[in-house]
């Protein structure tokens, strides 16, 4: 267990429809970071929060969007969803150490769109 | 500028074998250069590190060597285990969010 929490593990959906990815960071990291990981992509960047202020903007559809709450917790949005938004997302968190931010990730949300 | 380039994208190596993986980078701002592996399933997990000041940092059976003037990294893996086949992605940090490579799928024969 990283200590990075996502719900839900797997969602599946129609397109059109909206969904929302909750995530946890672990006790103390402040920045959370998402990703998203299909087949083709690899791992693309999204965006970064930093205690609740967005600090840097990936790839980032104008149907997603994101936020970072006062308990630090992050939900990534997807809205009118189509069949290529099917994917992994990743929420990770961060933490200095020895001058480098390290990522620690979690298990996923595997969204599939049909 | 921002982009990372990783080979191959696949390897195959027997178990005691060595697997290389070999990574790119253009912007010299890139500070941190970590390896993470990623088993089916799970979300990636940070292997190893490096910092630019350093040619070559060693954990166990995980190497990081570094060219600072090629800007080229890459990952050796010392006697490969079938337990070590995983996606590896290398990365790079431009102060603000980690930049990956495309991955490589490692599998390790016995």
């Amino acid at each position: 267990d990283s200590g990075v929490t996502q719900t839900p593990k797997h969602l599946i959906t129609a397109t059109g429809q909206r969904v929302t990815l909750r995530c946890s960071p672990r006790s103390g990291d402040l920045s959370v970071y998402w990703y998203q990981q299909s087949l083709d992509q690899g791992l693309q960047f999204l965006i970064q929060y930093y205690n609740g202020e967005e600090r840097a903007k990936g790839n980032i559809l104008e149907r997603f969007s994101a936020q970072q709450f006062p308990d630090l917790h992050s939900e990534l949005n997807l809205s009118s969803l189509e069949l290529g938004d099917s994917a992994l997302y990743f929420c990770a968190s961060s933490v200095m150490e020895s001058g480098a931010n390290v990522l620690t990730f979690g298990a996923g949300s595997r969204l599939t769109v049909l | 500028q921002q982009q990372v380039k990783q080979s191959p994208q696949s390897l195959i190596v027997q178990k005691g074998g060595i697997s290389i993986i070999n990574c790119a980078y253009e912007n010299t701002a890139f500070d941190y250069f970590p390896w993470y592996q990623q088993f089916p399933g799970k979300g990636p997990a940070l292997l190893i590190a490096i910092r630019p000041d350093v040619s070559e940092k060693k954990e166990g059976r995980f190497t990081i060597s570094f060219n600072k003037s090629a800007k080229q990294f890459s990952l050796h893996i010392m006697d490969s285990q079938p337990g070590d086949s995983a996606t590896y992605f290398c990365a790079a940090f431009p102060p603000d969010k980690l930049i990956f490579g495309t991955g490589t799928r490692l599998q390790v024969f016995p």
